[in-house]
């Protein structure tokens, strides 16, 4: 297996563009996680998907957000309209399902930077 | 050590000695626990795990240590190699919940 596959690698952005992260989770995993790494708060959960189903998004940081997870290989993390201070370096994860002692695999990562 | 706050933890180690790298939890009621290592410009990898019912748990060079009383937990590395030279993440999990990350120690191997 490839692992988890994040895209693209890199973006770069004007402030109020739309921006789309993409991520496919290890065939046969049921969890998936965004995460957002920044130097000042580190890596933090925005949103887990368990079996396709958002579970808690309760790290969203505002409406400008939103992830979905169409089926169980493919998910996408958007914001819009993108800010400065959402330049961050955005991860997923997949795990055979959230909790139950299993570990999460993250992917590469993409990071953003919005100008 | 982790502490919350806006500075990473550094350790400094001479190549061929052994390293620990502490980590505080939070949350009493988690049940299992990994250690991640993220190189420069990549994703946090997996090392090692420990359950709660666990205090100790070896792996290839390194051991995961669990205090469950004082909620802390560390990552022993025996003969530290300048390969080693990463951000070493605790994750906490409780049982049908997600991951929660400590803020990660900069592990510098000299050689």
């Amino acid at each position: 297996d490839a692992g988890v596959i994040q895209s693209p690698r890199h973006e770069v952005t004007e402030m109020g563009q739309e921006v789309t992260l993409r991520c496919k989770p290890i065939s046969g995993h049921n969890s998936l996680f965004w995460y957002r790494q920044t130097m000042m708060r580190g890596l933090e959960l925005l949103i887990y998907f368990n079996n396709n189903v958002p579970i808690d998004d309760s790290g969203m940081p505002e409406d400008r957000f939103s992830a979905k997870m169409p089926n169980a290989s493919f998910s996408t993390l958007k914001i819009q309209p993108s800010e400065p201070r959402d330049s961050a370096v955005y991860f997923c994860a997949s795990s055979l399902s959230a909790g139950a002692g299993t570990e999460a695999f993250f992917g590469q990562g993409t990071r953003l930077t919005v100008v | 050590g982790e502490s919350v706050g806006l500075h990473l933890p550094t350790l400094s180690v001479q190549e061929g000695d052994n390293s620990i790298i502490n980590c505080a939890y939070s949350n009493s009621a988690s049940d299992y626990f990994i250690w991640y290592k993220q190189e420069s410009g990549k994703g946090p990898q997996f090392i090692i795990d420990i359950r709660s019912n666990m205090d100790k748990r070896q792996g290839q060079r390194v051991t995961v240590l669990l205090n469950k009383t004082v909620k802390h937990l560390s990552l022993q590395i025996a003969a530290t190699q300048p390969g080693d030279s990463a951000v070493y993440f605790c994750a906490e999990n409780m049982a049908g919940n997600q991951f929660y990350f400590g803020t990660g120690t900069s592990l510098t191997v000299i050689p």
